[in-house]
């Protein structure tokens, strides 16, 4: 059974870092993109950032460009979101997703077809 | 920025049809995708590439899009439909940056 599980979350202060870790099973991440989505408190998801199957290409909203960074360890089939600086508007629930498109057709992604239940960030001081 | 948007409410009785509408300038070339949202609950995918439905979503569930504008179109609505609904695309050549509409909240009742 494909499964993602997501942790790292945590209260965290305004300017500090966090990272949280996707942890995948039943596929290989190798094989798929992976995204990371985020939802406010009440609000509706955004998404953060993307991330190819060869981690070619990688894309991030204009709202976490150059503070966010998506990545992923073959090895440990897990995906990665290392968040600096971060701000009270970054308090969020944070999905993991997987690319429904199989990596070879293309270095890019695109949708995503299985979701984690997500792990809590607050910033707050 | 690109944005796609959304009617934040429809409302509809059970067996009724809804139709859930996301506008985007970028959707004439652009896939518009569909996800349902329950409350305290993971997205789940009901429509992709415009009107394609994956497996085992109800044939209810029907996607289209034309010109700038998608819909999502439950046909026979029921209760267990009741959710947040959210259109998401890009607007990117290179599919580097994606967005989701503001959402639709759909009450069956």
């Amino acid at each position: 059974e494909v499964e993602l599980v997501e942790s790292g979350g945590g209260l965290v202060q305004p300017g500090r870092s966090l990272r949280l870790t996707c942890a995948a099973s039943g596929f290989n991440i190798n094989g798929y993109g992976m995204h990371w989505v985020r939802q406010a408190p009440g609000k509706g998801l955004e998404w953060v950032s993307g991330i190819s199957w060869k981690s070619g290409s990688v894309g991030y909203a204009d709202s976490v460009q150059g503070r966010f960074t998506i990545s992923r360890d073959i090895a440990k089939n897990s995906l990665f979101l290392q968040m600096n600086s971060l701000r009270a508007e970054d308090t969020a629930l944070y999905f993991c997703a997987k690319d429904a498109v199989p990596g070879p057709m293309s270095d890019s992604f695109y949708y995503m077809d299985v979701w984690g239940k997500g792990t809590t960030v607050t910033v707050s001081s | 920025s690109y944005e796609l948007t959304q009617p934040p409410s429809v409302s509809v009785s059970p067996g009724q049809t809804a139709r859930i509408t996301c506008s985007g300038d970028a959707l004439p070339k652009k896939y518009a995708y569909w996800y349902q949202q329950k409350s305290g609950q993971a997205p789940v995918l009901v429509i992709y590439e415009d009107f394609k439905r994956p497996s085992g979503i109800p044939e209810r569930f029907s996607g289209s899009s034309s010109g700038t504008m998608a819909t999502l179109t439950i046909s026979g609505a029921q209760v267990d439909d009741e959710a947040d609904y959210y259109c998401y695309s890009t607007d990117s050549s290179d599919n580097r940056r994606w967005m989701f509409g503001g959402g639709t909240k759909l009450t069956v009742l």
